[in-house]
């Protein structure tokens, strides 16, 4: 098993371009979700979903799109990106949102000028 | 409004002492609390606590979570410099996790 991937794992974007952060499992988790993670902020929840065809908003949802519409892949879009979302994005997924342990992808550095 | 909060922020220990990290929290709907270990890459699973009073142990690291008081503790024994890391902790609510800023454990040879 390969577990939770994301590419890229670095990206720097100029402000108002768009693009797509990848995130797959090949675990047959239900849940699967993307955070941020800035200095002295801890990791913020985006988005979310529980399963295939359903997602959330989480804390910090502005400026991003997801969809789900398989089990293995959760895509986070930026549609304008601003210098504000410049951090670190990780993806994670766990077998349900009943169950705790979530497994984190290597993260995706990104950079906006 | 949710939120988990750690403390220390930062800790600066030598090798061989015992550390005490700390997360209070104050949510609706809590599931469970969780500490997660990260090293300058993806946070690790260290311990998943959802009754009050049972300690969960792994090796030197033990933690205790008081649902009364809304806080737990993660206590690491006889540090090494391995054990350096950002000390992450986590509240499942609902459908959501809810992260403290974490506490940053140094360990000094």
């Amino acid at each position: 098993n390969a577990g939770v991937t994301q590419t890229p794992k670095f990206q720097v974007l100029k402000t108002g371009q768009s693009m797509t952060l990848q995130c797959a499992q090949d675990m047959n988790h239900e849940y699967m979700s993307w955070y941020r993670q800035d200095p002295g902020m801890g990791l913020r929840l985006i988005h979310y979903s529980v399963g295939a065809g359903i997602t959330d908003q989480g804390e910090v949802p502005n400026g991003y799109n997801v969809s789900r519409s398989t089990t293995e892949d959760f895509p986070l879009r930026l549609l304008s990106a601003a210098p504000s979302q410049t951090s670190v994005y990780f993806c994670a997924s766990s077998y349900s949102v009943r169950y705790n342990e979530q497994f984190f992808g290597p993260g995706t550095r990104l950079t906006v000028l | 409004e949710d939120k988990v909060v750690q403390s220390p922020l930062s800790l600066v220990v030598h090798e061989g002492d015992t550390v005490t990290l700390n997360c209070s929290y104050e949510v609706t709907n809590f599931r469970s609390l969780l500490w997660y270990k990260q090293e300058k890459k993806a946070p690790t699973f260290l311990f998943m606590l959802t009754s009050s009073g049972i300690e969960k142990k792994s090796g030197r690291l033990s933690s205790i979570l008081d649902k009364k008081e809304l806080f737990s503790i993660l206590n690491i024994t006889a540090t090494q410099t391995g054990d350096s890391a950002v000390y992450l902790c986590a509240v499942h609510t609902g459908n959501q996790f809810y992260f403290g800023t974490g506490t940053s454990l140094t360990v000094i040879p």
